[in-house]
């Protein structure tokens, strides 16, 4: 089945500077490959997604890009604010529901 | 239109009793999903339901686990005689369409402790 790796499990950086997420997928046939941000005693939310005919996708602070050939992706969070630390997940899809996801990266933004 | 409700948000239950986990999906949205969250670690699928139908159990432990999602009211994931190792946080999800074509929401999660 699918495996995602997901690195770091935990990163901290400084308020305004540029945070970076990577995951692998061992499965070629995945087509879809989203983001999610978990606060604190919430449910994951995604944030942004990205499928496997487009090579990167951005929306305002936020962007992804997706590797295919390597299989890896990453999340991309420019100008980074307080309201930005959270669980971030990364997940692969393959089928019609078979999303699995990465352990998690615990993003500090420190003021 | 509310999200994704579950409930309870906590549940604490002595080993060998059972637990019922309940989800009401968004309005509309027909498609189920249930994850399993161990501190401090990803989230891991347990089945896939579609209205009455189980379509994907692959995730589901094969023993004390069951999950429906019957035609009336929200889907019910069932643990029986609980063990300790069932302490986890339990999230579900729903869908308009399948995972692959609509974006997927996520409750609050029910939180389960076993002592």
């Amino acid at each position: 089945g699918e495996n995602v790796e997901q690195h770091p499990s935990t990163l901290s950086v400084q308020e305004g500077d540029s945070a970076v997420i990577k995951c692998t997928y061992s499965d070629s046939a995945s087509n879809y490959f989203p983001w999610y941000k978990q606060e604190l005693g919430k449910g994951p939310q995604l944030i942004i997604d990205i499928r496997s005919n487009v090579g990167e996708k951005k929306d305002q602070r936020i962007a992804v890009t997706l590797n295919k050939t390597a299989k890896h992706f990453s999340l991309h969070i420019t100008e980074t604010q307080p309201e930005d630390s959270a669980v971030y997940f990364c997940a692969a899809l393959k089928g019609n529901n078979d999303m699995r996801f990465g352990a998690g990266t615990r993003l500090t933004v420190k003021p | 239109n509310a999200g994704v409700m579950q409930n309870p948000r906590h549940l604490v239950r002595r080993r060998g009793q059972e637990a019922r986990l309940r989800c009401s999906p968004m309005k509309g949205h027909s498609h189920v999903y249930w994850y399993r969250q161990l501190p401090e670690e990803g989230l891991k699928f347990m089945v896939y339901l579609q209205k009455e139908n189980i379509i994907d159990e692959s995730g589901m432990p094969k023993e004390r686990f069951s999950a429906e999602f019957p035609k009336e009211g929200p889907s019910i994931l069932r643990i029986q005689q609980v063990v300790r190792g069932d302490s986890a946080a339990y999230f579900c999800a729903s869908s308009l369409s399948p995972a692959n074509t609509g974006e997927l929401f996520f409750g609050e999660g029910s939180r389960l402790t076993v002592l």
